[in-house]
């Protein structure tokens, strides 16, 4: 069965310093999306995006974070100037399109660790 | 804005009894969909079962079932016949039907231990 693959498994970076999150959607899906999930908490909506631009995004996705399909397999996730709170998991999704006929599927995620 | 909470943070069963994970949710919505999502050890979360809120009738899927209250927004996740591999973390999910929201809103997770 087709899977949404996520590259790195773990990311250690220096606070302060950029860093690139990779996923590979499921090939035929349309719509892709990144959560979080902060150790000890929720998993957090992040960022939704379809036809190369973002539909929907939410109070935490502010100017340090930003989303691209630089070609036709893969959907990053570029966060700037990293902080601390910044560590946490971050999930990739994708779905064939929206609906309840439509589920979300998940990648096993990226680890991400600020020092 | 929606908010969903699962009051259990873990839970334990004896392999082949049966388990119910608890799952509120609050809305002002009256169309909406829910969603149990199982996150094993790989970390790879799964969708086990869905629910949409003008159906009345409870999903099932195997031996996953819901026990959907709409009254009560309770949303509650039944795995009859446990097994070894139930393992994981499960997570409830709310989805807006109106206003085109794509974003789950999901709980903060009941960790499952199957005894065997």
């Amino acid at each position: 069965e087709p899977e949404v693959t996520q590259t790195p498994s773990h990311q250690v970076t220096q606070m302060g310093q950029e860093v690139i999150l990779r996923c590979v959607p499921i090939s035929n899906h349309l719509y892709f999306y990144w959560y979080r999930q902060i150790l000890g908490q929720k998993v957090e909506f992040l960022v939704s995006f379809y036809n190369n631009e973002i539909s929907e995004k939410s109070e935490i996705f502010d100017d340090q974070f930003s989303v691209e399909r630089p070609d036709g397999s893969n959907f990053t996730l570029k966060i700037r100037s990293t902080k601390l709170e910044d560590s946490a998991m971050y999930f990739c999704a994708s779905s064939e399109q929206t609906g309840f006929n439509q589920p979300q599927h998940f990648g096993d995620g990226t680890r991400l660790s600020i020092l | 804005a929606q908010t969903v909470t699962q009051s259990q943070p873990e839970m334990s069963v004896q392999e082949a009894e049966t388990v119910t994970l608890s799952c509120t949710y609050d809305t002002s919505e009256s169309d909406y969909y829910l969603f149990w999502y199982k996150q094993p050890p790989s970390r790879q979360m799964i969708l086990v079962i869905r629910q949409e809120a003008y159906k009345q009738q409870n999903a099932t899927e195997n031996r996953f079932s819901v026990n959907f209250q709409k009254a009560a927004k309770s949303f509650s996740l039944k795995i009859s016949d446990s097994q070894l591999g139930d393992a994981a973390m499960y997570f409830c999910a709310y989805r807006s039907v109106e206003g085109g929201s794509e974003k789950l809103v999901f709980g903060k997770g009941t960790k499952l231990t199957v005894n065997p």
